[in-house]
């Protein structure tokens, strides 16, 4: 069975650092193909998709957030880190880690597996 | 970025309904769409992947269509626990949700 969980504080204060864990197991982040994504969803809003860690190390950013965001994996431990830097109350949200699989012929890299999501509050 | 609408932002439909929501793309992206379910207090599920093939676990009532700029998710019969919001997705190039669509009851 499939599962991830995400893991950080649920409370941050402006221009603080944020350092959230996606702890995942029944698949393994060195098989090729598996990648690990961020999303986060602000309350009542859309879903705004965040970074991603491939198997072979390679990462992608979102554009309007690249600057601010850093994601890292430790294959030994099943988790993926996502650091975002210098808070905003905008930031306020439910981040997400979800799986996918690079092979877009088969599974068009759709993200089949979710966390259940954490709520960070970014506020003084 | 390759952008995402969607139409309508929300509809009402009464259980047993045939439900049509279309996602369009800014730019073509083939047939790297994909639709996910969201409930209230929960994680998104995955519906559809590739425009058209329907995930494993899910009901055939859910079908998808489409491809290049222009697709859609159509559920055949309304049922109670099909109301929620979907979102499209584009994963031709770095990954963007559209703003989803709103199904609640009539």
């Amino acid at each position: 069975q499939v599962t991830l969980k995400e893991s950080g504080p649920a409370l941050v204060k402006p221009t603080q650092t944020l350092t959230l864990t996606c702890t995942f197991s029944g698949f393994s982040l060195s098989t090729t193909g598996m990648r690990v994504n961020w999303i986060r969803q602000p309350p009542g809003k859309a879903l705004e998709w965040l970074a991603r860690i491939d198997w072979d190390d390679d990462k992608l950013y979102s554009t309007s957030l690249k600057t601010r965001l850093t994601i890292s994996k430790d294959t030994s431990k099943n988790q993926v880190v996502l650091t975002m830097t210098n808070m905003d109350p905008v930031d306020t949200a439910t981040y997400y880690c979800a799986r996918s699989h690079g092979d877009y012929v088969l599974t068009a890299a759709a993200f089949d597996i979710w966390g259940q999501g954490t709520l960070v509050t970014v506020s003084s | 970025d390759i952008q995402m609408t969607q139409s309508p932002s929300s509809l009402s439909a009464s259980v047993g309904d045939r439900v049509t929501i279309t996602c369009r793309a800014s730019q073509s992206i083939s047939d790297y769409l994909n639709w996910y379910q969201q409930k209230p207090g929960k994680a998104p599920k995955l519906l559809i992947y590739a425009a058209s093939s329907l995930q494993s676990g899910v009901p055939s009532r859910f079908s998808g269509s489409g491809s290049g700029t222009d697709f859609a998710l159509t559920i055949s019969s309304l049922q109670p626990e099909d109301f929620a919001t979907y979102y499209c997705q584009q994963t031709y190039s770095i990954p963007f949700f559209g703003p989803g669509t709103t199904v609640d009851m009539k």
